[in-house]
């Protein structure tokens, strides 16, 4: 079953605009992370956010988490060509072992 | 170099040969599982292991087979491979559910024909 939903599924911006992409889910969690993949490869841990943090940074990046709402973003402030990739939000839920990976934005910047 | 290192990267094979995708992590982490990526069904989880001899189904099991007898390695297994299993797949491990996220492997292309 799905529990990550990105949104939108796809995105294409102009290099240094910011990127905003959505992530809603069903259930409780543990916490939300975020992870990119260049076209095939393996994906790429960004960023985790408890539960009970609201929203954290990591160089470009900015998460924000919205419990109440079930829902997440993932900023990417002055977009690179390099940044060209898809992201995905990933959830752990409260339950038990699993988790669970949303289908995914695609992010083309263009230089 | 910390990471998870899977083998084959490309695998052609025929229905019904069985076949084994070999994952292994050099940083000591209790965490492991596996995913199947298909376009627009983003990943979805096949197995994970807690540690070693401890495993459990993910959402999409059927088909497969696992095993953790080192903490190292974490095999998929497939007895009997159908069409239906050609795909992308990716091993990943994890330190702590807390707060770390995975480190994945390159990823397995599997056909099967």
């Amino acid at each position: 079953s799905q529990q990550g939903e990105e949104d939108p599924q796809a995105l294409s911006i102009q290099e240094g605009e910011n990127a905003t992409m959505n992530c809603s889910y069903k259930t409780s969690i543990n916490n939300l992370q975020w992870y990119r993949q260049n076209s095939g490869r393996g994906l790429v841990h960004l960023i985790l956010i408890r539960s009970n943090e609201r929203e954290k940074h990591s160089g470009r990046l900015r998460v924000t988490l919205d419990t109440s709402k079930k829902s997440s973003s993932l900023l990417i402030t002055a977009s690179r060509a390099a940044d060209t990739a898809s992201y995905f939000c990933a959830t752990d839920d409260t339950g038990g072992f699993k988790t669970i990976f949303g289908a995914g934005t695609r992010l083309f910047v263009k230089a | 170099e910390a990471q998870v290192t899977q083998n084959p990267r490309y695998l052609i094979t025929v229905t019904g040969k069985k076949l084994t995708v070999t994952c292994s992590q050099n940083m000591n982490h209790e965490y492991m599982s596996w995913y199947r990526q298909d376009p627009g069904l983003g990943l979805r989880q096949i197995y994970y292991s807690m540690n070693v001899e401890v495993t459990d189904k993910g959402d999409v099991p059927e088909g497969y087979k696992v095993s953790r007898k080192e903490k190292r390695n974490f095999p998929l297994i497939l007895e009997s491979p159908s069409p239906n299993q050609t795909s992308l797949y990716f091993c990943a491990s994890r330190r702590s559910r807390a707060v770390y996220g995975y480190t994945f492997g390159s990823g397995t292309r599997l056909t099967v024909v």
